[in-house]
């Protein structure tokens, strides 16, 4: 069963507007993390941003912030000030113990 | 700085060939996994190790295997690529979070295998 659904396969952005990436998680375990990354043309995975499922505030890391509602089982990105360097794929991920189940991910395109 | 390291960066190999993929970190993690990564899809988990121990994933074929000979180091060997093993393959470390009940994980540069 999908555990992690991102349901926006590309996105637009005009340079220095806000964007939000969709990510819904699906688990019954009181436990998890929620985790953001993104990737670039050159393949490697960076980490953004985390959010523990008991954490009762969102998650901040400079220009991206997690909106977390954890009643609808969202934990969506949000990128303030879009920069051409932010153009890359963004994956949501969640962890169960050590066992990490990764979305299909969202390609953002920074239009200047 | 602290690292999760992969060698090569780019391979290629010859159909049939055996390869192996390095990785290697300086955290001191216990977990280690192994991760396949096709164009344009999300990482899929090949197996990983909880120290010692080893765990594989249902789907993962018979043709990759894995070794760790101690905390630093994590090897994949794939015995006989095929065409369909082209693929970037990351190598990824975590530990628990202080404070914490769930797992960070840490991402290698990755290894990105042609195979001809």
């Amino acid at each position: 069963a999908q555990k992690i659904t991102q349901t926006q396969p590309g996105m637009f952005v005009q340079e220095k507007e806000a964007v939000t990436l969709d990510c819904t998680y699906d688990t019954s375990d009181p436990s998890y993390g929620l985790f953001w990354y993104k990737q670039p043309s050159s393949g490697e995975m960076i980490f953004l941003i985390y959010q523990g499922s008991y954490d009762q505030q969102n998650a901040t890391e400079g220009r991206y912030s997690l909106n977390f509602q954890k009643a609808r089982k969202s934990a969506n990105l949000v990128i303030s000030a879009s920069q051409l360097g932010d153009s890359a794929m963004y994956f949501c991920a969640m962890s169960l113990g050590n066992q990490f189940y990764f979305g299909t991910g969202t390609s953002l395109t920074v239009i200047p | 700085d602290a690292m999760v390291i992969q060698n090569p960066r780019y391979q290629v190999t010859q159909f049939g060939k055996p390869v192996t993929l390095s990785c290697s970190q300086t955290l001191n993690h216990n977990v280690m996994y192994w991760y396949q990564q096709k164009s344009s899809q999300a990482p899929k988990l090949l197996f990983h190790y909880y120290d010692k121990d080893f765990n594989n994933e249902a789907d993962t074929p018979d043709n990759f295997q894995s070794r760790r000979p101690n905390t630093s180091f994590c090897f994949l060997d794939i015995r006989s690529p095929g065409l369909g093993d082209a693929a970037m393959y990351l190598c990824a470390t975590s530990r628990l979070l202080s404070g914490a009940s769930s797992y960070e994980q840490y991402f290698g540069p990755g290894t990105r295998l042609t195979v001809t």
